[in-house]
């Protein structure tokens, strides 16, 4: 069964920096391009970053760019998104999810929360 | 604003079937036959219910359909239950800088 389980959000100020893990089983990790999707609190759903099997390929939407970096240890089966210079506006649930071909966020894990507020 | 463009609540009875459509542009929905759509009840993590427009994951009921037309694709549910009640929402790659883009989501409330 695949499972995906994302950690370390929680509550920081703006400015701030937070980096989230994804912990993946169930698969073969390696193999998969990763991504992450955010919601702000009673919204819609935001593609963030994604990142290719072989971390060879990474991409962002223009609101992270610059901001965001994500990344892999496929000796880990682990993805991350280190999170900097935090705005209020990146307070969403964070969701990693696993792509399959072009278009298809496949497995998704259950969120982490990040709240950036003084 | 979302780069798709989806109706912000349908509703229905059981039993019958419901359309939800998600707007684009040439430079997404009508470029690319990449469109997936997504459930997610209140609470839980999204669900691909469709992906490449219109193939359907192993596991998801065949009362799930999608169709593409232009720049505007489409989602059917026939039969409806009261277990579809859920958002949907649209995702398309897109060849902006962007990448991936959703929809803004659309409550379905089975009556």
């Amino acid at each position: 069964e695949v499972q995906l389980l994302e950690s370390g959000g929680g509550l920081v100020q703006p400015g701030g920096s937070l980096r989230l893990s994804c912990a993946a089983s169930g698969f073969t990790f390696s193999t998969y391009a990763m991504t992450w999707v955010r919601q702000a609190p009673g919204k819609g759903l935001e593609w963030v970053s994604a990142i290719s099997a072989s971390s060879g390929s990474t991409y962002y939407a223009d609101s992270v760019k610059g901001r965001f970096t994500i990344s892999r240890d496929n000796s880990k089966n682990t993805l991350y998104l280190q999170m900097n210079s935090l705005r209020a506006e990146d307070t969403a649930v964070y969701y990693c999810a696993n792509k399959v071909g072009t278009n298809r966020f496949d497995s998704w894990g259950q969120g982490t929360l990040v709240t950036v507020s003084s | 604003q979302s780069a798709l463009t989806q109706p912000a609540s349908v509703s229905g009875s059981p039993g019958q079937s419901i359309t939800i459509s998600c707007t684009g542009t040439s430079s997404d929905v009508g470029g690319y036959n990449y469109v997936s759509w997504y459930q997610q009840h209140p609470g839980k993590a999204p669900k691909v219910m469709i992906y490449d427009v219109s193939n359907r994951p192993s596991g998801v009921s065949n009362r799930f359909s999608g169709s593409k037309s232009g720049n505007t694709a489409s989602l059917t549910i026939s039969g409806l239950q009261a277990e579809d009640e859920a958002d949907y929402y649209c995702s398309s790659y897109t060849s902006s800088s962007t990448h991936w883009v959703f929809g803004g989501g659309t409550k379905l409330t089975v009556l």
